[in-house]
């Protein structure tokens, strides 16, 4: 079990706005990252599977930045719309295969 | 394609009672799992099943948790007796397999209050 982190535990954004908030792990033993997004009442939704250091992954407004010598992860909200308020998760993959979930990011955006 | 299906969404019990989720994974997923979400952390896993065989059941508390997937599809988890600190959302997740960076997709989860 990796000990991750994610910064800040919640957030409100102005519509319109954009935003970005990180995810920390140990960057030994690395072997992927996920990002989920999941709302309330709905299933955790897969986002971005990264594996190298330097990807860049995006999604419409989301976009997902990856170091893996550092142990970080960015993601970035464009533009916030209401249907982005929800908790983003991230979770490490280690050498192992075996997932670590950070506590998450929940986003609330407000019209 | 239908997702991972779960039920009870809710479930609100007693402390020392007995409870019991149920999970139908994505159609040709072999590897299946079972998480703990407490309130304020990340999910943790609790079981990982290849097939009808377990992987990984470490993080299980096994003198109150028990989980089976007997046919290599459905599976259940149980609790018994449950505690209040078995308060958590119980979320289950499909993969193709569990020895490649395959994503997890995951169920809406069951909500257990314990009183």
């Amino acid at each position: 079990i990796l000990n991750v982190e994610q910064s800040p535990q919640s957030l409100h954004v102005q519509e319109g706005d954009s935003t970005n908030f990180t995810c920390s792990f140990p960057s030994s033993n690395f072997y992927a990252l996920h990002w989920y997004r999941w709302e309330t009442a709905k299933s955790p939704e897969a986002l971005f599977v990264m594996t190298l250091n330097g990807d860049e992954k995006k999604k419409g407004r989301i976009s997902a930045t990856l170091n893996t010598k550092e142990g970080y992860s960015y993601l970035y909200i464009k533009g916030s719309q209401p249907e982005d308020s929800a908790t983003y998760l991230c979770a490490p993959r280690s050498n192992d295969y075996k997932l670590s979930f950070g506590a998450g990011t929940t986003v609330t955006v407000r019209a | 394609e239908a997702g991972v299906a779960q039920s009870p969404r809710y479930k609100i019990i007693e402390k020392r009672q007995s409870v019991a989720f149920w999970c139908n994974p994505i159609s040709g997923h072999a590897t299946l799992y079972w998480y703990q979400q407490i309130l304020g952390q990340g999910p943790k896993l609790l079981i990982q099943f290849q097939n009808n065989g377990v992987v990984d059941d470490s993080q299980l508390p096994k003198d109150r948790f028990s989980a089976e997937r007997l046919k290599g599809v459905d599976s259940t988890l149980k609790i018994q007796p449950a505690k209040l600190e078995d308060s958590a959302v119980y979320l289950c997740a499909s993969s193709l397999a569990g020895t490649a960076p395959g994503t997890q997709y995951f169920g809406p989860g069951t909500r257990l209050l314990v009183l």
